[in-house]
């Protein structure tokens, strides 16, 4: 069975602040493919970013980053320099071919002004 | 691409109606996906398509529950005898999978369901 664990709940930050939300993940699957999307208040889910299990290479795009470890199954997501506009609920989901797509339970992020 | 559209955004029915949610995916994706998400929690699976064929549905989709894509296209999702336990957002979303590549799921808006 695959399940999507993110332990925390709700993180408020100050803006300007850098937030890390965790993701870990359980799979007997060699292959597998994560997620990260994010859902502001408007509703709609946005995607972030797709990593493979074969690419343990950490990812940046602009103040985003990604940091995937096979050895702690875990796909962690960091947001440098908090912005108000940041502030959502973050979805880290896991995926495999022929499979259906499985969601954590969601962080929702507040970062204040 | 105009996105994954669904249809209506909101729906109001009574306990014991039946209701119908229409999806329509990016055109060039072959596989559909219903997700279900209440309040606080993250999207449910309850059940996806490649082209026409229902591959995979969940134990949450009830037999009061039926999804249908005929042609590859547009999908609906039809509950019967509704239930305020049904009271939800029902999120439609399609991908192109080919091979083995498994590309992320595009969503739609959703379609926010409250039985009263």
């Amino acid at each position: 069975a695959q399940k999507v664990t993110q332990a925390q709940t709700e993180i408020s930050v100050v803006e300007k602040e850098d937030v890390t939300l965790d993701c870990v993940y359980e799979t007997r699957d060699t292959t597998y493919y994560l997620f990260w999307y994010k859902q502001p208040p408007s509703g709609e889910l946005v995607f972030l970013i797709r990593r493979n299990s074969f690419d343990e290479q950490n990812e940046i795009s602009g103040r985003y980053s990604w940091n995937f470890q096979k050895s702690t199954s875990s796909f962690n997501f960091t947001i440098t320099a908090s912005q108000v506009v940041d502030s959502a609920v973050y979805f880290c989901a896991l995926g495999n071919y022929g499979q259906n797509f499985v969601f954590g339970p969601g962080t929702r992020l507040s970062v204040l002004p | 691409d105009t996105g994954v559209s669904q249809d209506p955004r909101h729906k109001i029915t009574k306990r014991g109606q039946n209701v119908t949610f229409r999806c329509d995916p990016i055109s060039e994706h072959n596989r559909l996906y219903w997700y279900r998400q209440t309040l606080g929690q993250g999207p449910e699976f309850l059940t996806y398509f490649q082209n026409e064929a229902q591959l995979e549905k969940s134990r949450l989709l009830s037999d009061r529950f039926s999804a249908e894509r005929p042609k590859g296209s547009f999908s609906t999702l039809e509950i019967q005898r509704t239930e305020q336990g049904d009271s939800a957002m029902y999120l439609c979303a399609s991908s192109s999978n080919t091979g083995d590549y498994n590309s992320p799921l595009h969503f739609g808006n959703g379609t926010r369901l409250t039985v009263t």
